[in-house]
């Protein structure tokens, strides 16, 4: 099975703050990674997919980058929204999983 | 527009069987590359992909869970149906329903539409 993992799994930033959030894939994935922001008591949000096609409607200041292995989530310049817990997700067509990573919660400093 | 929601039993006990229910509207699960997956998320922990039915009703299960997983799809009412067997207190969790879209290759990209999620919890 294909694992994710994310680092780091906890992340305190403020207002403004530039963050970047890492992905590791522990066999090649292409660019078969989605990532999802997910605030308390809600469904996930869709972020990125295609590792950097950012999904409509989803602010700029996100951004995602990478392929095979390693993948990063950018944001710019964090606002009071953001402040949430991300998730990466592969889907690779083989082997057919959709393995989530640990999430990273992203905390106000 | 796209809507899931999910429907079944708040409370199952251990060793019984778990049917949820996905109804969904705004597409067609006959449509070259959708599927609706399930996805669960324990209270406080992550997210885990349990199963998977594509458009072609192709089925797709987690390894670790695949002995206990079934899923369905009735295209006329537009509904998927997760079975799991077997509950046991740690499948306590809530379950989503997702739309998964797919790239003009048909190779699926992103969950990218979910339900607003079902709180499952086994205790006797």
């Amino acid at each position: 099975d294909i694992q994710l993992t994310q680092s780091p799994s906890f992340l305190s930033a403020s207002v403004g703050d530039r963050v970047t959030i890492t992905c590791r894939a522990s066999q090649g994935i292409s660019s078969y990674l989605a990532w999802y922001q997910q605030k308390p008591g809600k469904a996930p949000k869709l972020l990125i997919y295609a590792a950097s096609t950012l999904q409509s409607g989803v602010p700029s200041r996100f951004s995602g980058s990478g392929s095979g292995t390693e993948f990063t989530l950018t944001v710019s310049a964090l606002q009071p929204e953001d402040f949430a817990t991300y998730y990466c997700q592969q889907l690779n067509s083989y082997p057919p999983t959709y393995t989530f990573g640990q999430g990273t919660k992203v905390e106000i400093e | 527009q796209i809507t899931l929601k999910e429907s079944g039993p708040t409370l199952v006990k251990p060793t019984q069987t778990l049917t949820l229910t996905c109804t969904f509207s705004g597409f067609s699960l006959t449509t070259n590359g959708v599927g609706v997956g399930w996805i669960r998320q324990p209270p406080g922990k992550a997210l885990q992909w349990l199963a998977l039915i594509f458009w072609d009703d192709d089925q797709r299960y987690s390894p670790s869970l695949k002995g206990r997983l079934t899923i369905t799809k009735d295209t006329s009412k537009t509904q998927v149906v997760l079975t799991m067997t077997n509950m046991d207190p740690v499948d306590t969790a809530t379950y989503y329903c997702a739309h998964l879209t797919s790239d003009t290759r048909g190779y699926s990209t992103a969950f990218d539409m979910w339900g607003q999620g079902t709180m499952v919890t086994v205790s006797s």
